[in-house]
């Protein structure tokens, strides 16, 4: 069966422009996250999805960073007028259920890789 | 808050010995805790979950760990290293129980494995 997919799998931006992030879930997950990866930094919690709705937002760095998801399925993840402080692996991860429950362990995505220059 | 500490940054053993990667966390609530690995250029596989239930936890590759509430520690263990255990391996907490969905990770434990 089909894992986490994550589009693109590397991306380089110049400075000051959009990217979007896809991330297409294991079928059948209802819930989904989205992680960033720096150097230096450890894995660092970004905003989760139950369904359609993401309950907290408050792991998103700055008002330059949205999410949604459509259709209880496939996420897209959006940086504006990115910087270079935005370069990172940026992971996304579903589960069947929220972390903590019986089936709540999160299956990962192969991450975005975000160059900003 | 939760929070997660790795004891060790980087771990090395020699091929055949055993492995004890070290995990502490803080928890106000009932933990659920994971161990995750990370091979170079590959994305992250969940090793095993503790979830309350028994608290030797086994998990894939010969891997298992013990949840110690009293000494609130969660080490990795394996009794015999292989040259593919060279990887990251992440200690992690869901926050607040799991009642968030939000993990919580350690910074990471790198195992080098000696031929």
């Amino acid at each position: 069966g089909a894992g986490v997919s994550q589009s693109p799998s590397n991306k380089v931006t110049e400075k000051g422009k959009d990217v979007e992030l896809r991330c297409d879930p294991i079928s059948g997950h209802t819930a989904l996250y989205w992680y960033r990866q720096s150097l230096g930094q450890g894995l660092e919690f970004l905003i989760y999805f139950q369904g359609n709705s993401a309950p907290d937002k408050s792991g998103l760095p700055s008002d330059r960073f949205s999410a949604e998801r459509t259709g209880g399925s496939v996420s897209t993840l959006t940086i504006q007028r990115t910087q270079q402080e935005d370069s990172a692996v940026y992971l996304c991860a579903s589960s069947l259920e929220l972390a903590g429950a019986l089936n709540g362990e999160q299956y990962f995505g192969p991450g975005t890789r975000l160059t900003v220059t | 808050a939760q929070s997660v500490t790795q004891l060790d940054s980087h771990v090395s053993v020699s091929e055949g010995t055993p492995v004890l990667l070290r995990c502490n966390y803080s928890s106000s609530y009932s933990p659920s805790l994971f161990w995750y690995v990370q091979h170079p250029n590959k994305g992250l596989q969940l090793l095993l979950k503790y979830t309350s239930a028994a608290t030797l936890v086994k998990g894939i590759n010969g891997f298992e760990a013990e949840f110690k509430k009293s000494e609130t520690s969660f080490h990795l263990t394996k009794p015999s290293a292989h040259m593919s255990d060279a990887a990251e391996y992440f200690c992690v907490v869901s926050d607040k129980g799991g009642n968030t969905g939000k993990l919580i990770f350690g910074q990471g434990t790198t195992l080098q494995v000696k031929p």
